[in-house]
């Protein structure tokens, strides 16, 4: 696609209840991130994948949080039984693989912004 | 690790001014690239300019310039003629020559508001 799409746009869900967000990245790009923004703050990095693997997970706030990738492409990031600080936006980023050119300039999406009641 | 700073959490000036936002980083590599991201309202993280490390001459991008000291571990962005459109959330950024696993390194952002 032209840019990074994201969906849902908005999500308000119920503490408890689990959520899946979706990143449609620029097509061609092998890298993807996730970042999340809580009120007020700057972006906080969640996860990193090359391709379909992502070599580090340890940015993901606790393990109720769970992403992938299938295909190389669109990425899911999954959070079960929601929790009130959950509530942020969530950003999705793509680019280019390290070592081409461009691979340094991240294209953000739109993001999620997501509500726990 | 690295780290971003952004000391300034709100700026205000009017329209027609120019405005100097600042920006200092820490890392112990060499070979890396800085930027400046915009997010408006609507949310989308707009790229405004960037600077590679081992650039000496500062990058300009219309009525955007960064003044780029690299000793100084300091990269603040000027706004000239500023304008209404201007009003949103700017966040300077980090990452080293090798991009990949670490992303961006964000700073707290500052809220810049251009008033008519």
């Amino acid at each position: 696609g032209a840019g990074v799409s994201q969906s849902p746009s908005n999500k308000v869900t119920e503490k408890g209840k689990d959520v899946e967000l979706r990143c449609d990245p620029i097509s061609g790009h092998t890298a993807l991130y996730w970042y999340r923004q809580s009120l007020g703050q700057g972006l906080e990095f969640l996860i990193y994948f090359q391709g379909n693997s992502a070599p580090d997970k340890s940015g993901l706030p606790s393990d109720r949080f769970s992403a992938e990738r299938t295909g190389g492409s669109v990425s899911t990031l999954t959070i079960q039984r929601t929790q009130q600080e959950d509530s942020a936006v969530y950003l999705c980023a793509s680019s280019h693989s390290p070592g081409f050119p461009g691979a340094n300039v991240l294209t953000f999406g739109a993001g999620s912004r997501l509500t726990v009641l | 690790a690295q780290t971003v700073t952004q000391s300034q959490p709100e700026m205000s000036v009017q329209e027609a001014e120019t405005v100097t936002l600042s920006c200092t980083y820490d890392t112990s590599e060499n070979n890396y690239y800085l930027f400046w991201y915009k997010q408006p309202p609507s949310r989308q993280m707009i790229l405004v300019i960037r600077q590679e490390a081992y650039k000496q001459q500062n990058a300009t991008e219309n009525r955007f310039s960064v003044n780029f000291q690299k000793a100084a571990k300091s990269f603040s962005l000027k706004i000239s003629d500023s304008q209404l459109g201007d009003t949103a959330m700017y966040f300077c950024a980090f990452i080293d020559s090798g991009g990949g696993a670490d992303g961006l390194t964000f700073g707290k952002g500052t809220h810049l508001i251009i008033q008519p």
